[in-house]
């Protein structure tokens, strides 16, 4: 089935690691984006990346980085995680920049102690 | 600031109609968009309106205004499986969503 696959599904992590959200699409999609999901607020944007080989900051980039080798995989990394960066994260795509729908993952639920 | 407001949760019978507001202010308009969310699960699209109006589909309906920052869902004759998250989300003029925080709705008997 097409869409977005998202690992790991959940991690609790220790203050002070790192870890590498994954994400996988197979609909070709060219943009991606990063959001994280926390009680109260709205999806909040961590990175997109509008086509293979460029990325660009959302709203809450701090903490976060990504790369876009391929059309297909948009890895987000954090590279010393905090408590606050306790969250679902949710990866999704669209056609291009700006396109609708988005297409969602099913999301990681990260727990950092 | 860019800012997208409605309500926190609502509660409503099975087989009745409810109507989930939203208001947005946003840096230049290209489209107001309406998500379902199950718990646990990931958003799923449920419709866009860039013209104001009503655009129908099936028991949902969304409402805009543009002049007046204003969008609606409409759901029909709920049902159980109705019970989610409703996000309302607005795209600025840089293609970028801002979303609401979502309105958690609840279904009884």
């Amino acid at each position: 089935t097409a869409g977005i696959t998202q690992a790991p599904t959940s991690q609790i992590l220790a203050a002070g690691r790192s870890m590498t959200l994954r994400c996988t699409q197979d609909m070709r999609h060219n943009a991606m984006y990063w959001y994280r999901q926390d009680l109260g607020l709205g999806l909040r944007l961590i990175h997109y990346s509008n086509t293979a080989g460029t990325t660009g900051k959302g709203e809450v980039p701090d903490g976060y980085s990504v790369s876009r080798a391929n059309t297909d995989d948009f890895p987000l990394t954090l590279a010393s995680a905090v408590p606050s960066q306790t969250s679902v994260y949710f990866c999704a795509s669209s056609r291009s920049p700006g396109d609708s729908p988005l297409h969602f993952g099913n999301g990681t639920r990260l727990t950092v102690t | 600031g860019q800012n997208i407001d409605q309500p926190t949760e609502m509660t409503a019978t099975e087989g009745a109609i409810v109507q989930i507001n939203c208001t947005y202010q946003t840096s230049g308009f290209n489209g107001l968009f309406w998500y379902q969310q199950h718990a646990g699960e990931a958003p799923t699209f449920l419709s866009y309106n860039v013209l104001d109006g009503l655009e129908e589909k099936g028991r949902f309906s969304s409402f805009l205004s543009r002049s007046k920052g204003y969008s609606y869902l409409l759901l029909k004759e709920l049902q159980m499986k109705d019970s989610a998250s409703y996000l309302c989300a607005s795209m600025d003029s840089n293609y970028q969503l801002i979303w609401g925080a979502g309105t958690k709705l609840i279904i009884k008997p």
